[in-house]
């Protein structure tokens, strides 16, 4: 089964941009993941989905337009553009693999992001 | 709107049982596959199982088979996770989430706010 390695934090200024990375091993390039947010205390909620082509699917819901995702090769991204306060959580990234009795769903360690 | 509303969780002793409730409401239960998801104190996601759309089909983390029991009532429209032989490393805050639809074909695209299990003597 995949592994999924994020960094454990990144930082940007009011403003500025950042690009988070989730890094696969173990598996195939052509996997699907998802991205999720976290602000402290709650749930997390659904971003949106990237493979190597870019986004699969919808943005969650009230996801902004600053945020947008890439995929290449090994890695899919997640970029934040204007990041604002509300921005600042942690960001989890999520695949799934195999099918019927050998699925499994693994996510990555999550990456804090700072606003400065 | 969507809503997931878990409960249940509770301080146990190690080897306890603690049963679970996820009170969906706000779109329909049974066209939607489940999940529980947890995350222990300071880490990551860790996915724990899932149930497909009428519950034929469960799938379990490896660190939870033959532990923990995923089930569904579609007339209550409630998820539930029937935790036995609970261990200390299972001390969480347990989530409910919903599937896009079906499991493994799309995100979980709505999360509860979780409850916490904590296991110690």
């Amino acid at each position: 089964q995949p592994v999924l390695t994020q960094p454990p934090s990144a930082s940007a200024s009011l403003g500025a941009s950042v690009t988070l990375t989730c890094t696969l091993s173990g598996g195939s390039s052509d996997y699907k993941v998802d991205w999720y947010q976290q602000r402290p205390g709650k749930g997390p909620r659904f971003v949106m989905r990237v493979g190597t082509g870019g986004i699969v699917g919808s943005k969650g819901d009230g996801i902004p337009d600053r945020f947008s995702v890439l995929g290449s090769g090994l890695n899919r991204y997640l970029t934040i553009t204007n990041i604002q306060e509300e921005d600042e959580s942690d960001y989890h990234c999520g695949a799934d693999h195999g099918r019927g009795s050998n699925f499994v769903r693994v996510f990555g360690g999550g990456t804090k992001v700072t606003v400065l | 709107e969507v809503q997931l509303l878990e409960s249940g969780g509770g301080l146990v002793q190690p080897g306890g049982s603690l049963r679970l409730s996820c009170a969906a409401s706000g779109f329909s239960f049974s066209n939607f596959g489940m999940n529980w998801v947890r995350q222990a104190p300071g880490k990551g996601l860790e996915w724990v199982s899932s149930i497909s759309i009428g519950g034929v089909n469960t799938y379990y983390a490896d660190s939870v088979r033959g532990r923990f029991t995923i089930s569904r009532d579609s007339f209550k429209n409630t998820l539930y996770l029937q935790m036995n032989s609970l261990r200390a490393e299972d001390t969480a805050v347990y989530f409910c989430a919903k599937e896009s639809r079906y499991i493994g074909e799309g995100p979980s695209d709505s999360w509860g706010q979780g409850t916490l299990v904590t296991v110690s003597s």
